[in-house]
């Protein structure tokens, strides 16, 4: 699986869209691209994926290049209890069901 | 549905002794993922059933840990005796379909060795 590579930390405004990055330059054609995220003291939450299409659902938008070596997450109005460590996973689909987390981004919404 | 159920949500015991994490994953689910999360480590896969089979169990720590899923409806995971190095969060997750990463983490159970 490839290698993901994240910011530690981010700061946003409350209200304001979070753009979280994530860089994955060795992602290979069969890789997917996963976002979870963890709240303080919960279990990790599924947010989103895609291969090489922009995706969106009701939590976030993805954005993937179009050479696939990065994306973006998108919060669009980032709330206070968006507060939250953010996964960024690059993996093959249909191969078992192995995550393997990273450090991740601590993104901290301001008031 | 109510989610991924773990007990207990906290455990304290004393070095040496045996503990025993107890997980029901959600209906219909056919795969059941076991983490342990710490500060030092972060979050790591420790064994995960597809069907109530152990597929990979090659993020167990050592023999000291093992887990089980007798049913589709039920799993363990145990120490055996347990040390302080083994205090951390375990979260069990489960998830629908071959490949499917979409995975339903639980809310962990705290588990402190004195």
């Amino acid at each position: 699986d490839a290698k993901t590579t994240q910011p530690p930390s981010m700061d946003c405004a409350e209200g304001r869209a979070a753009n979280l990055p994530c860089n994955h330059s060795t992602i290979s054609g069969n890789e997917y691209v996963y976002w979870y995220r963890q709240i303080h003291s919960q279990g990790p939450q599924y947010i989103i994926h895609g291969l090489k299409n922009n995706e969106t659902n009701e939590m976030a938008s993805l954005i993937i290049t179009e050479d696939r070596k990065s994306s973006t997450l998108i919060l669009p109005h980032a709330t206070l209890r968006d507060t939250a460590v953010y996964y960024c996973i690059a993996l093959i689909y249909n191969q078992g069901g192995k995550l393997i987390f990273g450090q991740g981004t601590e993104l901290s919404v301001k008031p | 549905d109510a989610g991924v159920i773990q007990s207990p949500r906290h455990e304290v015991t004393e070095m040496g002794q045996e503990v025993t994490l107890r997980c029901k994953p959600i209906s219909g689910h056919d795969y059941l993922f076991w983490y342990r999360q710490t500060m030092m480590r972060g979050l790591e896969l420790l064994i995960y059933f597809n069907n109530n089979v152990p597929i990979d169990d090659s993020g167990m720590p050592e023999d000291r840990f093992s887990a089980k899923m007798p049913n589709a409806s039920f799993s363990t995971l145990k120490i055996q005796p347990s040390e302080p190095r083994d205090s951390a969060v375990y979260f069990c997750a489960s998830s629908l379909g071959t490949g499917r990463y979409e995975q339903y983490f639980g809310p962990g159970t705290r588990l402190t060795v004195t």
